[in-house]
Formats: C-alpha cells, structure tokens, sequence
C-alpha cells in the first residue's frame, strides 16, 4: 500500500527559483490538501481540493499555486521561493466523509536560501 | 479563526512513567483527534473523539472529549522509548470541515 507518495524528499532552492512539490495518493479519496510544518506553529493549511478541478485557499496560500487534473494528483507549486517559505511540507488526503482520518505524506523539507 | 492551545509544549520524562498533555479551545468543537508524528514521518491518526465525556483507548494511550467540548487530553501508560514524537491535538469546529491543529507537544523519552 503506497498510501500518500510525496517527491521529492528533501530540496534547496534559491530565492527567485521555482519548483513543483508533487504529491500522489492511490486510495481514490477525493479530499486532498497541503500543509505546512515550522518549528512552533504546528501544522497549516495552505490549499486544499476536494475533487478533481476544484482547489481553494487554506490558512497561509500566498506564494502557492495548486491545480487538481486528476483525483490522484495534487501538485504544489512555488513560483518564486522566498526564505520564508523555508518549511516541511506534508500532502494529505482523505474520504469525503471522513474529516478525522487524514492520511499524510512524509513529507518534503525545503530550504530557500 | 479557532486555535487549539496545547500544552505542554515539550517533555521529557523516564521511560515507564505516564505522560499526561492537553488541549483547550474557546470555542466549542464538534470533534477532537490526537496525532502522532514520528520524527521524519508524517503525522498518524491514533484517536478519534465524536461525543461530549467519550473516553477512548487505544492500547496504552487514552484520550478524552471533554465535557464542555472546549478541551481533550491524551495519557500515554508506561511510557516507552518509541512513544517518542511530536503529539498533535486537532478538532473540527461548528459548521466545519476542515481540521485544525494544535502546535504541538514533544515527548522524550529517557531509557
């Protein structure tokens, strides 16, 4: 069982560059999302989609771009890294119904220099 | 936006001893979760909450939905060295789909 398949694990950019954190799940859920991870802040929303062609903003969206073509398939896109955006960034997904039972990628650790 | 207050945020304790963290809201949730995350993990359902009291186990943790529904807590028994982790509080509120997370508490656990 894949589950969640984030790529890549690990990555460094710099500031101005532009890079894909691309992110697959095989379980058919409809519901995926993007957050963020910083050291006491816990975990944010930054966009999520709950079908294919359907995406909206989360808690911290500004400098990310998602699009939803297929159900499997939930790319996040940095168009110009900042610093700030120096983050672990987790892919989840999940049912429709089932608000609780989000299953969550391992991760990518980015730096943005 | 509601915000979960979890405390505390870190921990260190002996292995064998029990652990004890919290989560309260000033707002009413109509669901609590507790997460794990296992260090370069991402985090893991380990307990769903749906009721007002509701007490539920899972081995040796035991997490409880407080009965105003503004707070939960989590008790791992007898701690082990791979409890070690980061636990996450998070819950739905009113009128809400979408989970919200607490900030966090580290456990370490010392052999």
């Amino acid at each position: 069982n894949a589950g969640v398949t984030q790529t890549p694990k690990f990555q460094v950019l710099k500031t101005g560059q532009s890079m894909t954190l691309q992110c697959a799940q095989d379980m058919n859920h409809e519901y995926m999302s993007w957050y963020r991870q910083d050291p006491g802040m816990g975990l944010r929303l930054i966009h999520y989609s709950v079908g294919a062609g359907i995406t909206d903003q989360g808690e911290v969206p500004n400098g990310y771009n998602v699009s939803r073509s297929t159900t499997e398939d939930f790319p996040l896109r940095l168009l110009s890294a900042a610093p700030s955006q120096t983050s672990v960034y987790f892919c989840a997904s999940r049912e429709t119904g089932d608000v609780e039972k989000l299953f969550f990628g391992s991760g990518t650790q980015l730096s943005v220099l | 936006g509601q915000q979960l207050n979890q405390s505390p945020q870190s921990m260190f304790i002996q292995e064998g001893e029990d652990v004890s963290m919290n989560c309260t809201s000033s707002s009413i949730f109509n669901t609590w979760l507790w997460y794990k995350q296992d260090p370069g993990e991402g985090p893991v359902l380990l307990i769903a909450l749906y009721k007002a009291g509701e007490l539920t186990s899972n081995g040796r943790l035991t997490a409880q939905f407080g009965i105003t529904r503004k707070d939960s807590f989590l008790n791992i028994s007898a701690s082990i060295p791979s409890d070690v982790g980061i636990y996450f509080c998070a819950g739905t509120g009113a009128g809400s789909y979408q989970l919200t997370f607490g900030k966090g508490t580290k456990l370490s656990v010392i052999p």
